[in-house]
């Protein structure tokens, strides 16, 4: 079936470091790849997303390349800020089985913290 | 602001209340979410609604009642609930149901508190 895998946190950084967070996915077709942020007390957000092998989804400074051949989409950026702390969720779209409408396929998120 | 709400944004029930969760959308949208977030659990897909019409139940307990007048609103019925209910519950929604590029936008949720 489809999944999303993505490293387990949390995951502190000092102000101005480099980020990765990891994410490999299992799909059948040819799903779209998303990165959502949650910061504290809200809702998810859309960060970025990529719909086909090769495409960078880039926002806010944080980027990732959607690759087929490796079944990836981690994301980066240069030099992070204490605003980016929030827990990261990577996700897939995939259709619903037995009807036309369209589900989201979450990882199970990232909490990134960002020391000043 | 997604163009999403929810109401109310906090919610406190003992097990034999009934109460309902709202969500309006405001972006014209044709499927609707309900989402589940439980500490240190993965985000659970609840319900879905394509053109009001429910077309996903993920095993969820008879306690939650979902109901989707029309393709603005949203309402979660709740129950008899349990301790372990309690939740963030999220809804959202997304333009287009056939849509494999569409994101979904998110309202802000409603904390339950189950005592």
């Amino acid at each position: 079936g489809n999944s999303v895998t993505q490293m387990e946190g949390p995951v502190t950084l000092s102000e101005e470091a480099f980020l990765t967070i990891n994410c490999t996915y299992t799909a059948t077709g040819y799903p779209s790849l998303f990165w959502y942020v949650q910061y504290p007390g809200e809702g998810l957000q859309l960060l970025l997303k990529a719909t086909k092998a090769d495409d960078k989804g880039s926002n806010k400074g944080f980027e990732a390349t959607y690759r087929k051949e490796t079944t990836s989409f981690h994301l980066e950026k240069g030099s992070v800020q204490v605003s980016d702390s929030a827990v990261y969720f990577c996700a897939l779209s995939t259709e619903v089985s037995y009807s036309s409408a369209s589900k989201i396929i979450f990882g199970s998120g990232t909490r990134l913290s960002i020391r000043p | 602001e997604t163009g999403v709400t929810q109401t109310p944004r906090h919610l406190v029930m003992g097990m034999t209340n009934k109460k309902s969760l709202k969500c309006e959308q405001h972006l014209g949208h044709n499927a609707m979410y309900w989402y589940k977030q439980s500490a240190k659990k993965p985000l659970e897909l609840m319900f879905v609604y394509s053109l009001e019409e429910r077309v996903e139940n993920n095993s969820v307990p008879s306690r939650f009642s979902p109901e989707c007048p029309n393709s603005s609103h949203l309402f979660l019925h709740l129950h008899t609930l349990q301790p372990e209910d309690s939740a963030l519950y999220l809804c959202a929604s997304s333009q287009d149901p056939t849509g494999l590029n569409y994101e979904q936008y998110f309202g802000p949720g409603t904390r339950l508190t189950v005592t």
